[in-house]
Order: structure tokens, then C-alpha cells, then sequence
């Protein structure tokens, strides 16, 4: 069964710290791996897409790494603002189909 | 500006009540989606739609029924035969086809709960 998991659950930082968000998967064939931040009460929206040939990816503050031999990714954010209080999920799809497999999300919260 | 509109916000179902969840795009996508949202999980495929008049069954299709009349719109019904629909319900479109590596643009959601 494809799988996503995201650690931490959730974590607290200062305004203006950085933080690294964790993403191992077991999807097979892998296509390609999304990162989506969700505001609380609305809808996902996509930050970066890598596929197997790209290991690193960045959207401003955020930057996105993928190690596909080992199947892991991490989602860093750097100088945190307090906008980028929100959920972020990982998100992987396969080769086989048009369905793809969601982590349950961390939640970061940051802090003035 | 292009987008998914969801609606309504919010909605409350009736014992033994069939509601409908309404879903319009205008980015001119082929694919649309509808997921469920529980607090601690990640979002579950209910019903997925390649191209117009054409859907299929994701992973947890009981109890949903949807149709797709027209490329701009996809309702998701939820029925009496969903005992446990308080969720957070989001659609999602993508341009679809091959290309697998497009993103998925979701609307912000229609949260269903139980009266």
C-alpha cells in the first residue's frame, strides 16, 4: 500500500527562525512529490513539484529536497513568518495512475 | 482571476438527507476531483473525472455519488447511506491527460456537519 508520512505532527517556532518539515513515502512507482500549504478553513495550495531527477526545489522562503533512492523529502523554511502559520503537506504520485497519496500534514505555528 | 469556487461554505445535514456539494471551475481543466478531509489524516480520493461524462470511484466512493454534465462543474452528492459525512470536503482540478506532473488547484472546501 502506497504510503506518505510526515514528522513532526506539528511544531512551534520564533518569527524569523528557520525550520526543516520531514516527508518518507513508500509510493511506487514514483512519479513525482508536491509540497502544499493549507491556511486553516481553506483549500491546499501547491508550493513545489520535484520529480525523480530533480533533488532540490525553491519557492521563495521555501525550499524543497528530494532523496528518491532513500525516499525522503524535507520541506525547509527559512526566516518563518508568522503568514506561514499554516499545514503543509506532502503529497506523492505514482507512474500506475491519476491518484495521488497524502500525508496527514504537519502543523506549524509561528510566533512573534 | 481563474479559480474552483466552492459552495456553500458550510452545510448541515439532516438525518436520512441527501445533500449536494457544488463545484465550478473556470481554468479550463479536464480532470476534477472531490476529497475528504478528517482532522489527523490525509485527504482520501472519493471521486475523480478524466474528461466530461466520464468519472470514476476513487477510495472511499460509498455513500458519494457525483456527475459530470459539463467540463466546468462536478457536484458531489453526499447521501443518507454515508453514516459517518461530517468532513471537510474539497475539489480539486488538474489539466488532466498524460502529463502527470501538473499540480491539483483545490477549491477552499465545503464543511459538512451533522444536525
Amino acid at each position: 500500500k502506497n504510503q506518505v508520512e510526515q514528522s513532526p505532527q506539528s511544531l512551534i517556532i520564533l518569527e524569523g527562525k528557520n525550520c526543516t518539515l520531514q516527508c518518507n513515502y513508500t509510493v511506487s512507482p514514483f512519479s513525482n512529490l508536491r509540497w502544499y500549504k493549507q491556511d486553516t478553513g481553506r483549500g491546499p495550495v501547491s508550493l513545489t513539484i520535484m520529480t525523480f531527477s530533480e533533488n532540490t526545489k525553491s519557492n521563495g522562503r521555501y525550499t524543497a529536497t528530494l532523496d528518491a533512492d532513500t525516499k525522503q523529502s524535507s520541506l525547509h523554511i527559512t526566516a518563518s513568518q508568522l503568514s506561514d502559520s499554516a499545514s503543509y503537506i506532502c503529497v506523492v504520485s505514482s507512474f500506475n495512475d491519476y491518484k495521488l497519496s497524502f500525508g496527514a500534514g504537519t502543523t506549524v505555528t509561528v510566533r512573534a | 482571476d481563474g479559480g474552483i469556487t466552492q459552495s456553500p461554505k458550510y452545510l448541515f445535514r439532516k438525518e436520512g438527507q441527501n445533500v449536494t456539494l457544488s463545484c465550478e471551475q473556470n481554468l479550463n481543466h479536464d480532470a476534477m476531483y472531490w476529497y475528504r478531509q478528517d482532522p489527523g489524516q490525509g485527504l482520501r480520493l472519493i471521486y475523480y473525472s478524466q474528461i466530461v461524462n466520464d468519472f470514476q470511484k476513487g477510495d472511499i466512493a460509498e455513500g458519494y455519488s457525483v456527475s459530470r454534465e459539463k467540463k466546468e462543474s462536478f457536484p458531489l452528492t453526499v447521501t443518507s447511506a454515508q453514516k459517518n459525512p461530517t468532513a471537510f470536503y474539497l475539489c480539486a482540478s488538474s489539466t488532466g491527460g498524460t502529463d502527470l506532473n501538473q499540480p491539483q488547484h483545490f477549491g477552499d472546501g465545503t464543511r459538512l456537519s451533522i444536525l
